[in-house]
């Protein structure tokens, strides 16, 4: 199976920070990443596909970027709704595994 | 819009067999996507469990494959996760989200129901 491994796992940041999260592959996974975010009690919300596709309705200050094993998620200026906890998943080659999680607190 | 709403039983005792089914609503599970399961127990991270397309076909994850059975009702427009033998280590929130099919994510979900496995 393919491990992700998302860096860091946790981090503490104020309102109008740059946050950028690095999620690394095993291997080679050519285009299949995607960035979720979760909110406490919520399910997943999808943020970012292949890399760098922003979903439809998810604000403009995230970004996505990378290739191969390694992929970053920028939040460009954190907003108090940004706080919570972002997943890297991939979708690529079976089965899909997800990264540990990224928990966003405020500092 | 797509909407997804898992249903199925709270308590499962040891040994015995998780149910769950996902209702879809705004669209058609027989459009072209596949459609999955994650969960997240309490606390922890995701897993992807596996999927389904309209078709029958399936893809399981291995680490669960043994005990997982995933299958489609079209005529009432929802599909179904089993998992067998189950231990307190399956108590999770169980999810189940649409694949977008082509775009590598899963794009819609439902609101997860947690399911505690206990005598």
């Amino acid at each position: 199976d393919i491990q992700m491994t998302q860096s860091p796992s946790s981090l503490s940041a104020s309102v109008g920070d740059r946050v950028t999260i690095t999620c690394r592959a095993s291997q080679d996974i050519t285009n299949g990443l995607g960035w979720y975010q979760q909110k406490p009690g919520k399910a997943p919300k999808l943020l970012i596909y292949t890399i760098s596709s922003l979903q439809s309705g998810v604000p403009s200050r995230f970004s996505g970027s990378g290739s191969g094993t390694e992929f970053t998620l920028t939040i460009s200026s954190l907003q108090p709704e940004d706080f919570a906890t972002y997943y890297c998943l991939q979708h690529n080659i079976y089965p899909w595994t997800f990264g540990q999680g990224t928990k966003v607190e405020i500092k | 819009q797509v909407q997804l709403q898992e249903s199925g039983p709270g308590l499962v005792e040891p040994s015995g067999t998780l149910s769950l089914t996902c209702a879809v609503s705004g669209g058609s599970i027989s459009d072209s996507h596949w459609w999955t399961w994650v969960r997240q127990p309490p606390g922890k991270g995701l897993e992807w469990i596996g999927e389904i397309f309209h078709s029958g076909s399936t893809n399981y994850n291995s680490s669960l494959k043994s005990r997982v059975t995933i299958s489609v009702d079209k005529s009432k427009n929802q599909f179904s996760l089993r998992l067998s033998s189950v231990t307190a280590a399956d108590t999770a929130v169980y999810y189940c989200a649409r694949d977008s099919s082509g775009f590598y994510s899963f794009d819609h979900w439902g609101q997860g129901t947690l399911v505690t496995v206990s005598s």
